[in-house]
């Protein structure tokens, strides 16, 4: 069974600093998701990620993919109130389905 | 707007009511899925349909409940006896053909609350 676990589950942190969240996952896979959900919203798409030493970076924040250590990251650069939400990775083992870690509830405060 | 829609956004049904969802996709897209996602929890896979076929359904998805796509357009996901465990939010997304790299689009999701 593919397991995604991120870390941390929550983040307060400053405006202006950076900070990163990683996924882990359990099995082989070569397609990571990372998306954005504001409270009581739906998913936002960010980034998917397709291959070994993927990196792609949108404003603020930049993912990679490391697929051999089966590792994903969410680097957040100069970190805005704008930010704060949860963000999920999502992992496909097989087939179509999105396996989702349990979400990084980030809070950014002045 | 074009985004995937899902009517109703918030259910309450009494314990052992039927319910039933509806999902719209993103025009052209012929993969659809349905999530459900409870407080706290990042969204867990319910099933998929490629087109008009379902092609994948998780064990979470008992046969109470059931879920369509005729004609491959849009989606139907029906709960019967409904209990209170079912109390989450189901979240329908699309994607369109294309590689298996394809992202998936979220819907607003329809909030359930069984009494």
């Amino acid at each position: 069974e593919l397991k995604v676990e991120q870390n941390p589950l929550f983040l307060s942190m400053q405006e202006g600093k950076n900070y990163t969240i990683y996924c882990n996952y359990s099995t082989t896979s070569d397609r990571l998701y990372w998306y954005r959900q504001d409270p009581g919203k739906s998913l936002e798409s960010l980034f998917v990620l397709l291959s070994n030493g993927a990196v792609k970076q949108e404003g603020r924040l930049m993912a990679s993919l490391d697929t051999k250590a089966r590792l994903s990251t969410l680097h957040i650069t100069a970190a805005v109130h704008d930010l704060s939400a949860t963000y999920f990775c999502a992992v496909v083992n097989s087939g179509y389905a999105l396996n989702f870690g349990k979400g990084t509830s980030l809070l950014v405060t002045p | 707007d074009t985004g995937v829609s899902q009517n109703p956004r918030h259910k309450i049904t009494k314990r052992g009511q039927n319910v039933t969802f509806r999902c719209d996709p993103i025009s052209e897209h012929n993969r659809l899925y349905w999530y459900r996602q409870t407080l706290g929890q990042g969204p867990e896979f319910l099933t998929y349909f490629q087109n008009e076929a379902q092609l994948e359904k998780s064990r979470l998805l008992s046969d109470r409940f059931s879920a369509e796509r005729p004609k491959g357009s849009f989606s139907t996901l029906e709960i019967q006896r409904t209990e209170q465990g079912d109390s989450a939010m189901y979240l329908c997304a699309s994607s369109p053909p294309g590689g298996l790299g394809t992202e998936a689009f979220f819907g607003q999701g329809t909030r359930l609350t069984v009494v």
